[in-house]
Order: structure tokens, then sequence, then C-alpha cells
């Protein structure tokens, strides 16, 4: 079974900070995506990256890929209340895309 | 543009009661699944469907049963609830395509929260 692990579990930070949310696992994906859900809302999708070492950036968000394709982080630079969220990482295995397999989340407070 | 329609937003059920969660989604989306989201444990895959008529299981179907008739619908039913039912449940879609990538983004319904007694 494919488990995707994510740190930390809870961020709670002062609007300007930096944070980096981590994404790790022991298998290894085709590609990798990053989603925020917001209270009472469906996840929405933020990126995929797909190659090894593939660094994309949104603005002030930076999700990089691991050369193994293992794991990925999502940095985010300056952050502001509106960044507030729950950020969820979502793997496809190398067979197919079918099976998404979600991380636990990382819950984001960012305070004014 | 509705993209995915989920129905009802709430619901309670007593245990021992069946229901089906409805999901309807208007992009012409040959792929569409069902997840369920409990606290500490981000999304967990029930049951997806690549197109019309074609089903399968995905990492937590036991108690669930699903249908796919049109590419609209794909509804989501609980024969017996039970407690353990309860959480909130996501229907997606997208358009199928056996390598992920960029262009296939998974567009979620925005929820049905169960509670069963």
């Amino acid at each position: 079974t494919q488990l995707l692990e994510q740190s930390p579990q809870f961020l709670s930070i002062q609007e300007g900070e930096n944070l980096t949310v981590y994404c790790n696992s022991s298998s290894v994906f085709s590609s990798l995506q990053w989603y925020r859900q917001e209270p009472g809302e469906g996840p929405v999708l933020l990126v995929t990256v797909v190659t090894g070492g593939e660094v994309k950036k949104l603005k002030r968000l930076t999700f990089q890929f691991g050369d193994a394709r293992k794991d990925s982080s999502l940095h985010i630079t300056a952050a502001q209340p509106g960044d507030t969220g729950l950020y969820l990482c979502a793997g496809a295995g190398m067979d197919s895309s079918y099976k998404l397999i979600f991380g636990s989340g990382t819950r984001l407070l960012v305070r004014p | 543009n509705a993209g995915v329609t989920q129905t009802p937003k709430f619901q309670v059920l007593k245990t021992g009661q069946s229901m089906t969660l409805q999901c309807a989604q208007d992009m012409n989306h040959e792929y569409m699944s069902w997840y369920r989201q409990d606290p500490g444990m981000g999304l967990r895959l029930i049951h997806y469907s690549v197109g019309a008529g074609i089903t399968d299981q995905g990492e937590v179907p036991n108690g669930y049963n699903v249908s796919r008739s049109t590419t609209e619908d794909f509804p989501l039913r609980l024969l017996s609830a039970a407690p353990s039912q309860t959480s909130v449940y996501f229907c997606a879609s997208r358009t199928f395509d056996r390598v992920l990538s960029g262009a296939n983004v998974l567009t979620f319904g925005a929820g049905s929260r169960l509670t069963v007694l």
C-alpha cells in the first residue's frame, strides 16, 4: 500500500514568515499534486509536478518534486492570512493515475 | 458551468438505514471518483469509474456501492449505514488519461457531511 506522510500536521505562523511543508513516501510516484482546501469546500488543485527534481513556482509558493520521485515540498514565502487552509499532497502510482493517494494534510494558520 | 454538484450537503442517519449520495458533473469527464475525508487521515478513495458502465474499487470500498449508468452521474450508496461511515464525502471528476499530467485537473464537489448515529 502506498502511503504519503505530510509534516507538520499543524502550523501556526505570523504573517510575513516563511514556511515549508513536506510530503514523503517510500514509494515512487509518476507525478505528485498539491491541493489547498478551505472549510466547507472541496480541495482545489495548486500544481502538478511530473519530473524528478522539478521545481514549479506559483507566485509566493514554490513546489519541488524529489529527484527519486518519492517526496515533495511546498515552500511559502512571506505567508499571508489568505494562505490559511489545509494543504494536501496527492501522488499518482507508476502503473496508472486511477488511484490518487492523498497525504493526511497540513493545516496552516497565518495570523495577521 | 456548475462543475461537480453533490447532494445532499448534510445528512443524519440512524445505524442500519440506507441512503444515496448524489454526484453530477457537467464537464463531460470520463473519470469520476468518491473519497471520504476523516480528521487526520486525508482523503481516501472509495470507488472510481473511468466511464459509463465501468466501476472499480479504491482503498476503502467496504459498505459502499456505486454504479455509472451515464457519463454525468455517479451515485454512492450506503446499504446499511454504520457509525464508522460518519465522514465528509467528496465526489471528484477529471478527463480520462492513463498518465496524470498537469492537464488533468481533478475537480471536486463541495462535499456531503454524513453523520451516522
